[in-house]
């Protein structure tokens, strides 16, 4: 089951904004609009950012978005803060696994 | 409040099996489906499989298939996660996951446990 494909780490200034793409195929990313994205702070468990490729939960800063252009998504965070330093992952349905994640990104917030 | 709660770290010598078990409270446990998700030590996040915890549905990775064992209790809002013949490589962090009735993604999680297979 071959994993979505992220840059390994992102990194920008506070109240930079930046973006980490999500790199699939036509069978996941490309193939329809269940992409989702997710944070994770060190030892805690994920927390869902972003559904649907662009639709934010209740609750989730609107400094983050969500776009896709073919095979590949993307997350924004705009604003950047100090508590946005985590680790991010995409996640796409695949109808032969059905669900995959990307290998994730480390963002770091210089 | 809606929340997941996992059972506590586990230690397992090579060949055995552990069962984690995920306790749900503040929804309805039979409405929403539940997966399982793991994560080694700093690696990805990696999907395992799910539960219709309503009528009891179960589909695994192929990856895990004949080892991984998905069940549920309805009268205890818990679902189950049993993973046989452990070798070292499935040391990891195991997390279940509520998928959301209104779009396609995880919106709660549990808090994790630790398995550690050890000889």
């Amino acid at each position: 089951q071959s994993a979505l494909t992220q840059p390994a780490s992102v990194s920008g200034s506070p109240g930079q904004s930046i973006t980490i793409s999500c790199t699939g195929t036509s069978s996941d990313v490309g193939g329809h609009n269940y992409v989702s994205w997710y944070q994770q702070h060190p030892g805690k468990a994920p927390k869902l950012m972003i559904y649907d490729v662009t639709n934010r939960p209740s609750g989730v800063s609107n400094r983050f978005s969500g776009s896709k252009s073919g095979n590949t998504a993307s997350l924004t965070i705009s604003g950047l803060q100090a508590e946005d330093e985590a680790d991010y992952y995409c996640s796409s349905y695949r109808s032969s696994s059905p669900w995959v994640f990307g290998g994730g990104t480390k963002v770091t917030v210089l | 409040q809606v929340q997941l709660v996992q059972s506590g770290a586990e230690v397992k010598k090579p060949g055995a099996s552990v069962r984690v078990s995920c306790k749900a409270s503040g929804y309805t446990f039979i409405s929403y489906a539940m997966h399982w998700v793991r994560q080694a030590p700093g690696q990805r996040l990696e999907w395992m499989g799910w539960i219709n915890a309503g009528n009891g549905n179960t589909k695994s990775s192929q990856k895990f298939q004949g080892r991984v064992t998905i069940t549920r209790d309805t009268s205890a809002s818990t679902a189950y996660m049993e993973l046989s013949s452990l070798r070292s490589e499935d040391t990891a962090v195991y997390y279940c996951a509520r998928e959301s009735q209104w779009f396609a993604a995880f919106d709660i999680w549990g808090q994790g446990t630790m398995v550690t297979v050890s000889s």
